[in-house]
């Protein structure tokens, strides 16, 4: 069955730090890969996407995520946190081909200290 | 605004009422999900209509229906609600089956008593 997997429930890092969210999947074929921000109360909003082609791929907010074929992995990086990052980010997966929607992972929350 | 809208945002259930949790979107997308998210759980699939006029069971669909009443609106009814439906729902829309990502609505939190 399809998965994804975020490892980290919780991060915590400190405002100017580095960040990596990591993130794994279990298809049988390269998917469509997400990821998605959520602030408290709030809905989501995708942050970046991959399809094909580099698997460095830039979204908004200074997030960038690349995609490792040999490790099924597309974990989100960011080079320095502020504190207005610290929301729940979640990791999602679609099917290259077909017709399945969206299957999320369990999300990790980032807190940002100062 | 474009974008995703749902209604209402809040509401509390006694065990065995009904209710009908409202999407539209307005942008003229054809796919629309119906998502939970609880604690921990990240958000699960409960129905989604990838066209005007079809709807499929997602992974969490007992205890649901649905009705995609035309391509702008998809609506989620509990006929009987119970303690394990209080969750926060979250209606989507999208383009191609995902590819080109969702957008979310706002989401309704729903407590059941």
């Amino acid at each position: 069955a399809q998965s994804v997997t975020q490892p980290d429930i919780h991060i915590t890092v400190s405002e100017g730090a580095s960040l990596e969210l990591r993130c794994n999947y279990s298809y049988g074929a390269t998917p469509y890969l997400f990821w998605y921000v959520q602030s408290p109360g709030q809905g989501l909003q995708l942050l970046l996407k991959y399809f094909s082609g580099d698997t460095l791929v830039q979204g908004i907010k200074g997030f960038e995520a690349e995609f490792k074929r040999s490790q099924s992995s597309f974990n989100l990086r960011k080079p320095s946190v502020h504190w207005s990052d610290a929301a729940e980010y979640f990791c999602a997966v679609a099917l290259y081909s077909g017709n399945t929607p969206l299957v999320f992972g369990k999300g990790t929350r980032l807190s940002v200290i100062a | 605004n474009a974008g995703v809208t749902q209604t209402p945002k809040f509401q509390v259930l006694k065990t065995g009422q009904s209710m009908t949790l409202q999407c539209a979107q307005d942008m003229n997308h054809n796919s629309m999900y119906w998502y939970r998210q609880d604690p921990g759980m990240g958000l699960r699939l409960i129905y989604y209509s990838a066209s005007e006029g079809t709807t499929d069971k997602g992974e969490v669909p007992n205890g649901y229906n649905v009705s995609r009443l035309n391509k702008r609106e998809f609506s989620l009814r509990l006929e009987s609600a119970a303690p394990s439906q209080t969750s926060v729902y979250f209606c989507a829309s999208s383009g191609l089956q995902g590819i080109g990502g969702y957008t979310f609505g706002s989401g309704t939190r729903l407590t059941v008593v």
